[in-house]
């Protein structure tokens, strides 16, 4: 199964809003709604951040949104700071009880 | 919450098994997976094993790694078997509890398995 395509770079300034793209097959991110986000920091494990789609863990702030249309899931991180630049995942079950993760998305703010 | 040990240097062709273990919760009653990541590289899952004990795997290490719990240790194994270089990553446990359970909802802080 072929990893998901993300934008490999992503940029905002605090406060701004920034969009990362994930897209996939009908056999995993348009064919389920188990999309899911997770941000890492260097050297840090990474931390869900949305899952099915668009549910955000109680601990998760609502500056970070999910949506999917067709083949492409999206993450949108509203009020940019500066704690939130960091490597962003996509990943979407994929059917055949496996799972596929995109390349990630380094977010920089500028 | 998860505490992954057994990672190291390992020659290509060994072996290695990796556990994970936690005191917040029972191994057993979530879906439990490991994820690895290559250095510099990103996110790929490798293997799950469900609550009523099926278990699953990415094409790569299919035959070669192996998916195991111990309830009454309440921990979670990967034995890995004729490791190659490209087997060379930070393996973490996680747990799968949210919603209907496909993502990964709490992790470990991963253990370094170097295959050279």
């Amino acid at each position: 199964q072929s990893a998901l395509t993300q934008p490999p770079a992503a940029s905002g300034s605090p406060g701004q809003s920034v969009t990362i793209s994930c897209t996939g097959t009908s056999s995993d991110v348009g064919g389920y709604d188990y999309v899911s986000w997770y941000q890492q920091h260097p050297g840090k494990a990474p931390k869900l951040l949305i899952y099915e789609v668009f549910k955000r863990p109680s601990e998760v702030p609502a500056r970070f949104s999910g949506s999917k249309s067709g083949n492409t899931a999206s993450l949108t991180v509203s009020g940019l700071q500066a704690e939130d630049e960091a490597d962003y995942y996509c990943s979407s079950f994929g059917g055949n009880n496996n799972w596929v993760f995109g390349r990630g998305t380094k977010l920089t703010v500028l | 919450q998860l505490v992954e040990t057994g990672g190291g240097l390992i020659q290509p062709g060994g072996s290695l098994r990796l556990s994970c273990t936690t005191s917040a919760f029972l191994i057993g009653s979530n879906h439990m997976s490991w994820v690895r990541q290559a250095p510099g590289k990103g996110l790929e899952w490798v293997s799950v094993i469900y609550t009523g004990g099926n278990t699953y795997y990415t094409d790569s290490v299919k035959g070669r790694f192996t998916i195991s719990r111990d309830r009454s240790k309440n921990t979670l194994y990967l034995q890995m078997n004729t490791l190659s270089a490209e087997d060379t990553a930070v393996y973490y446990c996680a747990q799968s509890r949210l919603g209907n359970r496909k993502s990964f909802d709490i992790w470990g802080q991963g253990t370094l398995v170097t295959v050279s």
